[in-house]
């Protein structure tokens, strides 16, 4: 069985642009949640979606949006990108909203900002 | 508020030595307890997880570690450590069961020396 799908795997932005990350969790699961790891750092908590609803945010700025779909899949926004916004995005999911821990992450997408 | 600390952000043992990585933790609520586990190049990987039912809990790959509320430490153990177990380790937790909003540690490189 597939896992937890993210693209692109890499990409470069300037400062200023828009990006668009990607997540398709593991086939049954209804909740996909984003994290943000900076290099040399624990992951932090982006967003949880369930249902296509927002369950949860962490502390990050209005420039951060996502959305989930029908079929469970995510996208990440990123709105004027800093130069610290480079960083590795990961997505994980998991069958329900709330669950025994196991979050199921995909091999992320890297983000670099010149 | 959450927070959780790893001591140490390079560990190296030797080959068939004793793998010790340490998480201390700080919550006004009991925690639940997590250690992921991140190769190069990929996801993060659970290794285990504390849910309050047994206070020493058994992961993958030989691993285990011990909830010690006294202590306030979750510290990651392997009696004979194996060139494999080289990559970054993470400590997490979360306040409430289930909850997808996990706070992780800064991580632990493990460095394996033939």
């Amino acid at each position: 069985d597939a896992g937890v799908t993210q693209s692109p795997t890499h990409l470069i932005k300037t400062r200023g642009q828009q990006v668009t990350l990607r997540c398709s969790p593991i086939s049954g699961h209804k909740s996909v949640s984003w994290y943000q790891q900076v290099l040399g750092q624990g992951p932090q908590f982006i967003f949880q979606y369930y249902e296509k609803e927002e369950r949860g945010r962490g502390n990050f700025p209005d420039r951060f949006s996502a959305r989930q779909f029908p079929n469970y899949s995510s996208e990440l926004n990123v709105n004027a990108l800093l130069l610290g916004d480079s960083a590795l995005y990961l997505c994980a999911s998991s069958p329900g909203q709330m669950n025994t821990g196991e979050l199921f992450f995909g091999e992320g997408s890297r983000l670099t900002v010149l | 508020a959450q927070s959780v600390t790893q001591l140490g952000s390079h560990v190296s043992v030797s080959e068939g030595a004793l793998v010790l990585l340490r998480c201390n933790y700080s919550s006004s609520v009991p925690p639940y307890l997590f250690w992921y586990v991140q190769y190069p190049n990929q996801g993060l990987q659970l290794l285990l997880k504390y849910t309050s039912a047994a206070t020493l809990v058994k992961g993958i790959n030989g691993f285990e570690a011990e909830f010690k509320k006294s202590e306030t430490s979750f510290h990651l153990t392997k009696p004979s450590a194996h060139m494999s177990d080289a990559a970054e380790y993470f400590c997490a937790s979360t306040a409430i069961q289930g909850a997808q909003k996990l706070v992780f540690g800064q991580g632990t490189r493990l460095t394996i020396n033939p």
